[in-house]
């Protein structure tokens, strides 16, 4: 079981480049979130999928759109990157949505916009 | 506002020493708690969590946390680390009965041992 895994694992784009972090589970979630850490502030929600689907944006969406491929693949797109989008970016998983569920992360990418 | 404060962002700790983590909250109800850890080059992985019942949670790797509902706190302790506890560590809250993406998170409070 590879868990949750994320391409690329690095990654530095100009301002006005687009790009598609790409996320993939093998634990037969439901769920799937992506996530944004920046240095001094917790985690913050991008977007969600509660189910193969379905997303629903989150704490801070603008500037990126997502898209539930399949119940494996959650995928993050950035259409015209800027300098505010440089942040380590973290897909995650669980079984289903509720709090219950324990969320289980990837090793996230690095994205830096110069 | 709901809010989740983890006051140290750095703490250093000799090998075999305690270890406390703070982890204050402001929330309306008692939310539910988590404390996960981040490995260097890796996601995030759960390192306990409390809903209801006993106040002090056991959870992975020899970490507790002590939930006190008088002070918001949910402090996460260890009574002797290892060079490998070396992360950073994250604590979260939620509704109670609430979604993972309800979660609020704290800023982290990276964890240097020292030989």
């Amino acid at each position: 079981n590879a868990g949750v895994t994320q391409t690329p694992k690095f990654q530095v784009l100009k301002t006005g480049q687009s790009m598609t972090l790409q996320c993939a589970q093998d634990m037969n979630h439901n769920s799937m979130y992506w996530y944004r850490q920046d240095p001094g502030m917790g985690l913050r929600l991008i977007y969600y999928s509660a189910s193969e689907g379905t997303t629903d944006k989150g704490e801070v969406p603008n500037g990126y759109n997502v898209s539930r491929l399949n119940k494996r693949e959650f995928s993050l797109r950035l259409e015209s990157a800027a300098p505010s989008q440089t942040s380590v970016y973290f897909c995650a998983s669980s079984e289903v949505g509720s709090a219950y569920n324990e969320q289980f992360f990837g090793p996230g990418t690095r994205l830096t916009v110069l | 506002a709901q809010s989740v404060t983890q006051p140290d962002i750095h703490i250093t700790v000799s090998e075999g020493a305690s270890l406390e983590l703070r982890c204050n909250y402001s929330y309306g109800a008692t939310p539910y708690l988590f404390w996960y850890v981040q490995s260097p080059g890796q996601g995030l992985q759960l390192l306990l969590k409390y809903f209801s019942g006993d106040t002090l949670v056991q959870g992975i790797k020899g970490f507790e946390a002590e939930f006190k509902r008088s002070q918001s706190s949910f402090n996460l302790r260890k009574p002797s680390v290892h060079w490998s506890d070396a992360a950073e560590y994250f604590c979260a809250v939620g509704p109670p009965f609430g979604s993972n993406y309800q979660l609020i998170w704290g800023a982290g409070t990276k964890l240097i041992i020292k030989p």
